[in-house]
């Protein structure tokens, strides 16, 4: 089990130009969820998903903000353009069930600056 | 709206004493909570949870003390040791992980 896998670790963009970050979740894992830490405001949920599918989209704080999850294997989360109030660490967790007998399982972040 | 607070950003102990982090919550919907531990350059891992109808559970060193009327809970780490070092999230949810909310975390340092 290799657990959730990030990339990139890390990430450094002028404000305006698009950033891509990517997730591929445990296998066998079907739930799926992107995070934002920052100081003030810990860790916010901003999406996550269910087999594949977007369920719960109210914490990605505007239109600049978007993911998808094309297959079971893989996830992105894309803003566009960016601004130097994202900068943040964005990580990305996975579950095998919607229950708390499963806690999240994280990977080990992007830290995205943008100058 | 935070809510799930944890109100000390910092704390420092002694190795072998006892750590308690607090933490408190608004939403009286909640009935499952967790703490998760954070090592610097990685992702948060889970470290205890504790469920609305308990109010003490206990994983070896680590005991988590839930008090509903005041909605706080509190973990105790007996004895704490320099590897017990890390950020401490508290967290909250509904019966389901969707609506999990975190705190914004503590930083316990204990010194040898």
């Amino acid at each position: 089990d290799a657990g959730v896998i990030q990339s990139p670790r890390h990430e450094v963009t002028e404000m305006g130009q698009e950033v891509t970050l990517r997730c591929k979740p445990i296998s066998g894992h079907d739930y799926l969820f992107w995070y934002r830490q920052t100081m003030m405001r810990g860790l916010e949920l901003l999406i996550y998903f269910n087999n594949n599918v977007p369920i719960d989209d109210s914490g990605m704080p505007e239109d600049r903000f978007s993911a998808k999850m094309p297959n079971a294997s893989f996830s992105t989360l894309k803003i566009q353009p960016s601004e130097p109030r994202d900068s943040a660490v964005y990580f990305c967790a996975s579950s095998s069930y919607r229950s708390y007998n499963s806690p999240l399982h994280f990977g080990n972040g992007t830290r995205l600056t943008v100058t | 709206d935070q809510q799930v607070k944890q109100n000390s950003p910092s704390l420092s102990v002694q190795e072998g004493r006892i750590s308690i982090l607090n933490c408190d919550y608004t939403n009286s919907m909640f009935d499952y909570f967790l703490w998760y531990k954070k090592y610097p350059a990685e992702g948060p891992t889970f470290l205890i949870s504790i469920s609305s109808i308990k109010d003490k559970n206990e994983d070896g060193r680590f005991t988590v003390f839930l008090n509903k009327s005041a909605k706080h809970l509190s973990l105790h780490i007996v004895p704490s040791q320099p590897g017990d070092s890390a950020v401490y999230f508290c967290a909250a949810s509904g019966p389901y992980n969707n609506d999990m909310r975190f705190g914004a975390g503590t930083r316990l340092t204990v010194k040898p």
